[in-house]
């Protein structure tokens, strides 16, 4: 089975650049999550979709990051402009539900380097 | 104070040791918990689900106690595999900011 898959897996780009992640969840995973990983900390959720709708976005900088989930499947994850504290690993994950006990299912990640 | 708290270590231990992790969270309505594992510059997998009674899947046993609001991991019988960082995970079930991970505990198993 096909797991979570993100891409670009690295990118490089100097601050007040924008930047876009993509991810593909799991076939057949209605809940799709974007996080945010600093070094030396966990991830930090920033918006739980739920098919093409948004549960929760309370943690996302809605100045600068948007996010979105057409048609329930694929989605992205913007940065317009990047500041240098953006630079981390965002991690997309995708459960099968929203029930409490789903597990979790990880992407690579993508590394931003924000100069 | 933090939603989810872990002492980030490292812990040193040599092969053959039992080594045990808390996490303490703060929000007493937290329906579901969860330890991941997070090798280096890789992705969190999860390791094992923490439920009231206590569950043990071969070496690894977790606990919850919720009356202290704490949760707890044992790993017995440690091999150099299992170095990692370890993240604890609390998930509120609803509302805003309802899945919080910890900041993770480093383990380190020397031979």
């Amino acid at each position: 089975e096909a797991g979570v898959a993100q891409s670009p897996r690295y990118k490089i780009i100097e601050k007040r650049q924008s930047v876009a992640f993509w991810c593909n969840p799991i076939s057949g995973h209605a809940t799709l999550y974007w996080y945010q990983q600093i070094l030396g900390q966990g991830p930090k959720l920033l918006i739980q979709f739920q098919n093409n709708g948004v549960v929760d976005d309370s943690q996302l900088p809605k100045d600068r990051f948007s996010a979105e989930r057409l048609k329930g499947v694929d989605s992205t994850l913007k940065i317009q402009p990047a500041k240098l504290e953006d630079s981390a690993v965002y991690l997309c994950a995708s459960s099968l539900t929203r029930g409490v006990y789903n597990e979790q299912f990880f992407g690579p990640g993508t590394r931003l380097t924000v100069l | 104070r933090k939603e989810v708290e872990q002492d980030p270590g490292p812990f040193n231990v040599p092969e053959g040791a039992t080594v045990a992790f808390n996490c303490t969270y703060s929000n007493s309505a937290s329906q579901s918990f969860f330890w991941y594992r997070q090798d280096c510059r890789k992705e969190p997998k999860l390791l094992m689900s923490v439920y009231s009674s206590g569950n043990e899947d071969g070496r690894f046993t977790a606990q919850l106690n919720r009356a202290s609001q704490y949760i707890s991991l044992l790993i017995r019988d440690s091999k150099l595999s299992d170095s990692a960082t370890y993240l604890c995970v609390v998930n509120k079930g609803t509302g805003r900011r309802a899945l919080t991970f910890g900041s993770g505990t480093r383990l380190q198993v020397q031979p």
